[in-house]
């Protein structure tokens, strides 16, 4: 099983649609959790932190669930700036605090 | 505040020679992480470094590639020999801490080296 999970999609919606990305991780021991965007041929960029009580930023809203070691990112109202891969990254967990594994990233298209 | 800065952005190799990318990190920043993405693919964690320190060498390869960050200047990753396998892009990040829910890490542009 791959430490961090997700359906590489593509997810292909149209504009002011509502999409949601999962994402699993296998290490019960890990304590942050973050969303971000990768824009092709750029650099990752930080979308989010994920809190345990879930959060939200605007049209985007993160939700965490331990129990299951599980990790949603809801996008309300797609925009055309929304596409993007999105990453789902945990950090390594007790004993290995330092350390992010990163999932493969959720590929997303937004239409016109 | 200017973010984290790699140089070049972009460098071509001929099989066998060597490459050289460096990494500035944002001010304030004493955590530096290298990561490589291979074409259509997810990023893959190179090594962590702190001032003179390296902390996690993990996901180097054994052979050819080598990481440091000195008391001053930029973090260097140094790839020997080349082959064309190296062709990816170049990440480097940095934090001013370990990660946390509150310190995560901010990403350079990368290097795009290309081995011909």
């Amino acid at each position: 099983r791959k430490e961090v999970e997700q359906d590489p999609g593509p997810f292909n919606v149209p504009e002011g649609a509502t999409v949601a990305f999962n994402c699993t991780y296998s290490n019960s021991a890990s304590q942050s959790f973050f969303w971000y965007r990768q824009d092709c041929r750029k650099e990752p960029k930080l979308l989010m932190s994920v809190y345990s009580s879930g959060n939200e930023d605007g049209r985007f809203t993160a939700q965490l669930n331990r129990a299951s070691q599980y990790i949603s990112l809801l996008i309300r109202d797609s925009k055309l700036s929304d596409s993007a891969t999105y990453l789902c990254v945990v950090n390594g967990g007790a004993g290995n605090n330092r350390k992010l594994i990163w999932g493969l990233g959720t590929s997303l298209a937004v239409n016109p | 505040n200017a973010g984290v800065m790699q140089n070049p952005r972009h460098l071509v190799r001929r099989r066998g020679q060597e490459a050289r990318l460096r990494c500035s990190p944002m001010k304030g920043h004493s955590h530096v992480y290298w990561y490589r993405q291979l074409p259509e693919e997810g990023l893959k964690f190179m090594v962590y470094l702190q001032k003179e320190n390296i902390i996690d060498e993990s996901g180097m390869p054994k052979e050819r590639f080598s990481a440091e960050f000195p008391k001053e200047g930029p973090s260097i990753l140094r790839i020997q020999q080349v082959v064309r396998g190296d062709s990816a892009a170049y990440f480097c990040a940095s934090s001013p801490t370990p990660p946390s829910s509150l310190h995560t890490q901010y990403f350079g542009p990368g290097t795009r080296l290309t081995v011909l």
